[in-house]
């Protein structure tokens, strides 16, 4: 198995719903990325997980809150989001986060915020 | 500051034309470098490792420290070459960011 997957494909959830985005990998990977990306717009990073363990929030609004249950697994919790918080939530993950083998990215989640 | 630049948000070429997509970058050391492509309603994809100097589907790209490029080439484009291409830079300090530039649509015409 050489992909991330990504469920749902697409979301619409209104400002006062909780919700989550899920990502899967099972290629032993050990670093797992969620992005964000808007129309016509490079990826966003949002977080890193090294080793189940969050190295990196990059000054993310507290309504985004990730976890790592697992190596194979990695979940978004979303809540109170805004409408401009309508993208592509692109999961991504590597061999390691000094992986010069790259990343292997998912088809993404769609998210609209009404 | 560790940073990549795309200056062209669009390169539109015929058929057959070479190609060649500009890709500069700032930082301090040596850089990991690559190429990922997004086709249209398509994951994003890795292109090229810099530190693999493998060439998938006829690109190739080819590090110059001297001056801070990565250009993305190919000597024959393709209609299905039509894509939005993005460089990317590893960023320090093994945190595993990727810092992408701002992207080039390549445009194919037949």
């Amino acid at each position: 198995d050489t992909e991330v997957t990504q469920t749902p494909k697409h979301l619409v959830m209104g400002m006062t719903n909780k919700k989550s985005l899920k990502c899967e990998q099972h290629m032993g990977h050990r670093a797992m990325y969620w992005y964000k990306q808007k129309a016509k717009k490079p990826p966003e990073l949002m977080f890193v997980y090294s080793y189940e363990k969050l190295s990196i929030n990059e000054s993310v609004p507290s309504r985004f809150s990730p976890e790592c249950p697992n190596s194979s697994l990695l979940n978004l919790h979303l809540h109170a989001l805004q409408p401009e918080d309508s993208a592509l939530y692109l999961c991504a993950s590597s061999q390691g986060p000094d992986s010069y083998y790259g990343y292997t990215f998912g088809s993404g989640t769609r998210l609209t915020v009404v | 500051a560790q940073r990549v630049t795309q200056p062209e948000k669009l390169l539109s070429v015929f058929k057959g034309a070479p190609v060649e997509l500009k890709c500069n970058y700032s930082y301090s050391g040596s850089p990991e470098l690559f190429w990922y492509v997004q086709y249209s309603r398509q994951r994003l994809q890795l292109l090229l490792r810099h530190i693999s100097r493998e060439s998938i589907k006829g690109f190739t790209a080819d590090l110059n420290k001297g001056e801070t490029s990565f250009h993305l080439k190919k000597p024959f484009a393709q209609e299905e070459d039509s894509a939005m291409y993005y460089c990317a830079l590893l960023g320090s300090g093994n945190t595993g960011k990727l810092i992408f530039g701002q992207g080039t649509t390549l445009q194919v015409k037949p």
